[in-house]
């Protein structure tokens, strides 16, 4: 079945460092990819998409290209903030079987240190 | 985006009770989902919630555990029944569907019910 496999952490970096957090799926057809950020204390909300091959999402300085034949989705950020400490998540949704539902990775928490 | 609230926030429950949880929606929305977030774990999707019909529910959920009311576009409850120990996640209801202003392919968040069951 559909399957979403990201880095696990916990990761903690100094402000102003480079963040990458990989994400692969597995899934039929061509799946729209999401990231979705759950910061302390708060819901989950969503921080970027991407629908097709090759779109690159991209928000509050994060961004993630939707690569087909790597069938990855990472997401990177040039310069990490104290702010943007939170647990991560990568998901998908199927394109088969008319469902909305999400299909998600475990989630990576980063700590970003001043 | 679609704002959503849930009650209660948090509770505390004795094992062999049930708890309902709310999902309110400022919007009229064409589904709406409920996920767990048990410790440590991702999400899963327990079922979704369909207007005027039984709610959907997936592979290792049924509604003898989890009932899931949905008697308007704007508002949800699931309750968990008969709880145990193994019943401790968070809770949360999740919208989507195009109506609204919401894009297709788009899912929003609500807040979570953080369920401890002693």
């Amino acid at each position: 079945g559909d399957s979403v496999t990201q880095m696990e952490g916990p990761v903690t970096l100094s402000e102003e460092a480079f963040l990458t957090i990989n994400c692969t799926y597995t899934a039929t057809g061509y799946p729209s990819l999401f990231w979705y950020v759950q910061y302390p204390g708060e819901g989950l909300q969503l921080l970027l998409k991407a629908t097709k091959a090759d779109d690159k999402g991209s928000n509050k300085g994060f961004e993630a290209t939707y690569r087909k034949e790597t069938t990855s989705f990472h997401l990177e950020k040039g310069s990490v903030q104290v702010s943007d400490s939170a647990v991560y998540f990568c998901a998908l949704r199927p394109t088969q079987g008319g469902s909305e539902k999400l299909v998600f990775g475990k989630g990576m928490k980063l700590t970003v240190n001043p | 985006s679609a704002v959503i609230s849930q009650k209660p926030s948090r509770d505390i429950c004795q094992r062999g009770t049930s708890l309902t949880i709310q999902c309110q929606v400022d919007s009229q929305v064409t589904m709406m989902f409920w996920y767990r977030q048990q410790p440590g774990q991702s999400l899963t999707l327990i079922a979704t919630a369909n207007q005027g019909s039984e709610a959907t529910y997936e592979s290792g959920f049924v509604i003898d555990k989890f009932p899931i009311s949905r008697p308007n576009l704007t508002f949800s409850t699931l309750t968990v029944s008969n709880m145990s120990p193994e019943d401790s996640s968070i809770y949360l209801c999740s919208v989507g569907g195009g109506l609204r202003g919401l894009a297709n392919n788009e899912q929003f968040f609500g807040p979570g019910t953080r369920l401890t069951v002693l």
